[in-house]
Protein backbone atom coordinates (compact mmCIF):
# COMPACT_ATOMS: atom_id res chain seq x y z
CA UNK A 1 0.00 0.00 0.00
CA UNK A 2 1.90 3.14 -1.13
CA UNK A 3 1.70 5.51 1.29
CA UNK A 4 1.58 9.74 0.30
CA UNK A 5 3.86 10.55 -2.91
CA UNK A 6 5.21 14.33 -3.42
CA UNK A 7 6.87 15.32 -7.10
CA UNK A 8 9.33 16.40 -7.57
CA UNK A 9 11.51 16.05 -4.37
CA UNK A 10 13.57 19.16 -5.01
CA UNK A 11 12.99 22.22 -6.93
CA UNK A 12 14.91 25.40 -7.90
CA UNK A 13 13.21 28.51 -9.22
CA UNK A 14 13.93 32.19 -9.88
CA UNK A 15 11.85 35.19 -8.55
CA UNK A 16 8.82 35.44 -10.41
CA UNK A 17 8.75 32.23 -11.97
CA UNK A 18 5.62 29.97 -10.95
CA UNK A 19 5.80 26.08 -9.88
CA UNK A 20 3.73 23.30 -9.72
CA UNK A 21 3.95 20.64 -6.91
CA UNK A 22 2.31 17.41 -7.10
CA UNK A 23 0.65 15.25 -4.64
CA UNK A 24 -0.78 11.79 -4.76
CA UNK A 25 -2.68 10.45 -1.56
CA UNK A 26 -2.90 7.25 -0.16
CA UNK A 27 -4.63 5.04 -1.07
CA UNK A 28 -8.39 4.81 0.49
CA UNK A 29 -8.06 8.99 1.10
CA UNK A 30 -10.11 11.48 -0.09
CA UNK A 31 -8.66 14.77 1.15
CA UNK A 32 -5.53 16.53 0.38
CA UNK A 33 -3.88 19.49 2.32
CA UNK A 34 -1.45 21.67 1.71
CA UNK A 35 1.73 23.29 4.30
CA UNK A 36 4.67 24.87 4.01
CA UNK A 37 7.51 24.63 6.68
CA UNK A 38 10.24 27.27 6.22
CA UNK A 39 13.39 26.10 8.22
CA UNK A 40 13.20 26.12 12.00
CA UNK A 41 9.62 26.31 12.22
CA UNK A 42 6.40 23.83 12.53
CA UNK A 43 4.11 23.27 9.21
CA UNK A 44 1.77 26.26 8.30
CA UNK A 45 -1.65 25.11 6.96
CA UNK A 46 -2.11 26.41 3.16
CA UNK A 47 -5.27 24.90 2.12
CA UNK A 48 -7.47 21.63 1.85
CA UNK A 49 -9.09 20.27 -0.86
CA UNK A 50 -11.95 17.48 -0.75
CA UNK A 51 -14.76 16.46 -4.08
CA UNK A 52 -12.34 18.97 -6.22
CA UNK A 53 -13.04 22.02 -3.91
CA UNK A 54 -11.24 24.01 -1.86
CA UNK A 55 -12.60 23.85 1.78
CA UNK A 56 -10.77 25.20 4.12
CA UNK A 57 -7.69 27.98 3.46
CA UNK A 58 -5.09 29.01 6.08
CA UNK A 59 -3.33 32.53 5.87
CA UNK A 60 -1.90 32.30 2.08
CA UNK A 61 -2.07 35.39 -0.69
CA UNK A 62 -3.83 34.14 -3.71
CA UNK A 63 -0.57 33.20 -5.46
CA UNK A 64 -1.18 30.27 -3.79
CA UNK A 65 -3.76 27.90 -5.36
CA UNK A 66 -4.13 24.27 -5.99
CA UNK A 67 -6.69 21.94 -7.90
CA UNK A 68 -7.84 18.52 -6.87
CA UNK A 69 -8.32 16.01 -9.83
CA UNK A 70 -11.20 13.20 -9.70
CA UNK A 71 -8.63 10.74 -9.00
CA UNK A 72 -8.02 12.54 -5.43
CA UNK A 73 -4.43 13.67 -6.85
CA UNK A 74 -3.63 17.37 -5.82
CA UNK A 75 -1.48 20.37 -7.39
CA UNK A 76 -0.64 22.88 -5.66
CA UNK A 77 0.39 26.44 -8.07
CA UNK A 78 2.70 29.16 -6.64
CA UNK A 79 3.27 32.17 -9.00
CA UNK A 80 5.48 34.97 -9.35
CA UNK A 81 7.28 33.22 -6.37
CA UNK A 82 9.48 35.72 -3.98
CA UNK A 83 12.17 34.21 -2.16
CA UNK A 84 10.47 34.02 0.86
CA UNK A 85 8.55 31.31 -0.86
CA UNK A 86 11.71 29.11 0.03
CA UNK A 87 10.48 26.06 1.93
CA UNK A 88 9.51 22.41 2.21
CA UNK A 89 6.13 21.96 0.98
CA UNK A 90 4.35 18.80 2.34
CA UNK A 91 0.97 17.25 1.44
CA UNK A 92 -1.10 15.37 3.95
CA UNK A 93 -4.06 12.64 2.96
CA UNK A 94 -7.00 11.89 5.13
CA UNK A 95 -10.47 10.80 4.86
CA UNK A 96 -12.82 13.61 5.02
CA UNK A 97 -15.66 11.90 6.46
CA UNK A 98 -14.19 9.57 9.17
CA UNK A 99 -16.23 10.57 12.26
CA UNK A 100 -13.19 11.25 14.35
CA UNK A 101 -11.67 7.69 13.77
CA UNK A 102 -8.07 6.41 12.64
CA UNK A 103 -9.01 7.23 8.99
CA UNK A 104 -9.37 11.19 10.16
CA UNK A 105 -5.73 11.16 10.82
CA UNK A 106 -3.70 13.10 8.01
CA UNK A 107 -0.20 11.55 6.89
CA UNK A 108 2.38 13.36 5.42
CA UNK A 109 4.14 12.82 2.24
CA UNK A 110 8.18 13.49 1.71
CA UNK A 111 7.83 16.85 0.84
CA UNK A 112 9.30 19.55 -2.00
CA UNK A 113 11.90 21.10 -0.94
CA UNK A 114 11.75 24.45 -2.55
CA UNK A 115 14.75 27.05 -3.35
CA UNK A 116 13.57 30.74 -4.93
CA UNK A 117 16.87 32.49 -5.97
CA UNK B 1 -7.89 30.75 17.49
CA UNK B 2 -6.42 27.06 18.78
CA UNK B 3 -2.67 27.53 19.52
CA UNK B 4 0.45 25.32 20.11
CA UNK B 5 3.08 25.87 22.45
CA UNK B 6 6.32 23.91 22.38
CA UNK B 7 8.35 24.73 25.71
CA UNK B 8 11.71 23.87 24.40
CA UNK B 9 13.25 24.86 21.28
CA UNK B 10 15.81 21.98 21.90
CA UNK B 11 16.13 18.89 24.27
CA UNK B 12 20.19 17.44 24.60
CA UNK B 13 19.85 13.97 26.53
CA UNK B 14 22.41 11.09 26.76
CA UNK B 15 21.48 7.47 25.84
CA UNK B 16 19.45 5.54 28.09
CA UNK B 17 17.77 8.70 29.68
CA UNK B 18 14.51 9.70 30.10
CA UNK B 19 13.11 12.59 28.24
CA UNK B 20 9.80 14.68 28.43
CA UNK B 21 8.95 17.11 25.36
CA UNK B 22 6.48 19.33 26.66
CA UNK B 23 3.12 20.69 24.38
CA UNK B 24 0.74 22.87 25.61
CA UNK B 25 -2.36 24.10 23.72
CA UNK B 26 -4.75 26.72 23.76
CA UNK B 27 -8.43 26.12 22.43
CA UNK B 28 -11.84 26.73 23.51
CA UNK B 29 -13.28 23.55 21.90
CA UNK B 30 -12.58 19.93 22.06
CA UNK B 31 -9.47 19.13 20.08
CA UNK B 32 -7.76 16.01 18.74
CA UNK B 33 -3.96 15.87 19.34
CA UNK B 34 -0.77 14.77 17.40
CA UNK B 35 2.42 14.14 17.52
CA UNK B 36 4.88 13.96 14.51
CA UNK B 37 8.76 13.33 13.97
CA UNK B 38 10.73 14.94 11.24
CA UNK B 39 14.06 13.20 10.98
CA UNK B 40 16.95 15.18 9.02
CA UNK B 41 15.28 16.42 5.13
CA UNK B 42 12.54 13.83 5.67
CA UNK B 43 8.84 14.64 5.79
CA UNK B 44 6.75 14.78 8.64
CA UNK B 45 5.52 10.82 10.50
CA UNK B 46 2.75 10.41 13.10
CA UNK B 47 4.25 9.30 15.70
CA UNK B 48 0.89 8.74 17.90
CA UNK B 49 -1.98 10.62 18.50
CA UNK B 50 -5.11 10.60 20.60
CA UNK B 51 -8.55 10.84 19.50
CA UNK B 52 -11.01 9.88 22.63
CA UNK B 53 -11.43 7.15 24.99
CA UNK B 54 -7.68 6.57 27.44
CA UNK B 55 -6.30 9.46 27.80
CA UNK B 56 -2.56 7.82 27.78
CA UNK B 57 -1.58 6.95 24.52
CA UNK B 58 1.26 4.92 23.15
CA UNK B 59 3.61 4.25 19.69
CA UNK B 60 5.33 1.26 18.58
CA UNK B 61 9.12 2.13 19.54
CA UNK B 62 8.32 2.76 23.38
CA UNK B 63 6.84 6.98 22.94
CA UNK B 64 3.97 7.58 25.43
CA UNK B 65 1.62 10.70 25.74
CA UNK B 66 -0.46 11.67 28.00
CA UNK B 67 -3.81 14.22 27.12
CA UNK B 68 -4.36 16.35 30.68
CA UNK B 69 -7.23 18.38 29.67
CA UNK B 70 -7.05 20.40 32.69
CA UNK B 71 -3.49 21.55 31.95
CA UNK B 72 -4.15 21.76 28.19
CA UNK B 73 -1.07 19.31 27.77
CA UNK B 74 -0.18 16.50 25.73
CA UNK B 75 3.63 16.00 26.65
CA UNK B 76 5.69 13.72 25.49
CA UNK B 77 7.56 10.85 27.37
CA UNK B 78 10.06 7.90 26.72
CA UNK B 79 11.56 6.05 29.56
CA UNK B 80 14.60 5.51 27.77
CA UNK B 81 15.93 7.38 24.67
CA UNK B 82 18.10 5.84 21.70
CA UNK B 83 20.80 7.59 19.10
CA UNK B 84 17.81 6.91 16.78
CA UNK B 85 15.71 8.90 18.20
CA UNK B 86 17.45 12.28 17.41
CA UNK B 87 15.29 14.48 15.34
CA UNK B 88 12.60 17.09 15.51
CA UNK B 89 8.92 16.01 17.14
CA UNK B 90 6.11 18.78 16.71
CA UNK B 91 3.08 18.53 18.59
CA UNK B 92 0.25 19.22 16.25
CA UNK B 93 -4.03 19.61 17.32
CA UNK B 94 -6.94 19.77 15.08
CA UNK B 95 -10.26 20.99 16.16
CA UNK B 96 -13.38 18.42 16.70
CA UNK B 97 -15.99 18.97 14.44
CA UNK B 98 -18.94 16.90 13.58
CA UNK B 99 -17.42 14.15 11.23
CA UNK B 100 -15.62 16.87 8.93
CA UNK B 101 -12.05 17.98 8.82
CA UNK B 102 -9.78 20.38 9.86
CA UNK B 103 -6.61 21.46 9.48
CA UNK B 104 -3.80 20.68 11.89
CA UNK B 105 -1.93 23.40 13.81
CA UNK B 106 1.40 22.71 14.76
CA UNK B 107 4.14 23.67 17.32
CA UNK B 108 7.29 25.07 16.41
CA UNK B 109 8.91 21.99 16.94
CA UNK B 110 11.34 20.79 19.18
CA UNK B 111 14.77 19.42 18.65
CA UNK B 112 15.74 16.05 20.27
CA UNK B 113 19.56 15.38 20.27
CA UNK B 114 20.66 11.82 22.11
CA UNK B 115 24.51 11.70 22.82
CA UNK B 116 25.95 8.42 23.53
Amino acid sequence: DAGVTQSPTHLIKTRGQQVTLRCSPKSGHDTVSWYQQALGQGPQFIFQYYEEEERQRGNFPDRFSGHQFPNYSSELNVNALLLGDSALYLCASSLFWGRGTEEETQYFGPGTRLLVL
Amino acid sequence: AQSVTQLDSQVPVFEEAPVELRCNYSSSVSVYLFWYVQYPNQGLQLLLKYLSGSTLVESINGFEAEFNKSQTSFHLRKPSVHISDTAEYFCAVRVRYGGSQGNLIFGKGTKLSVKP
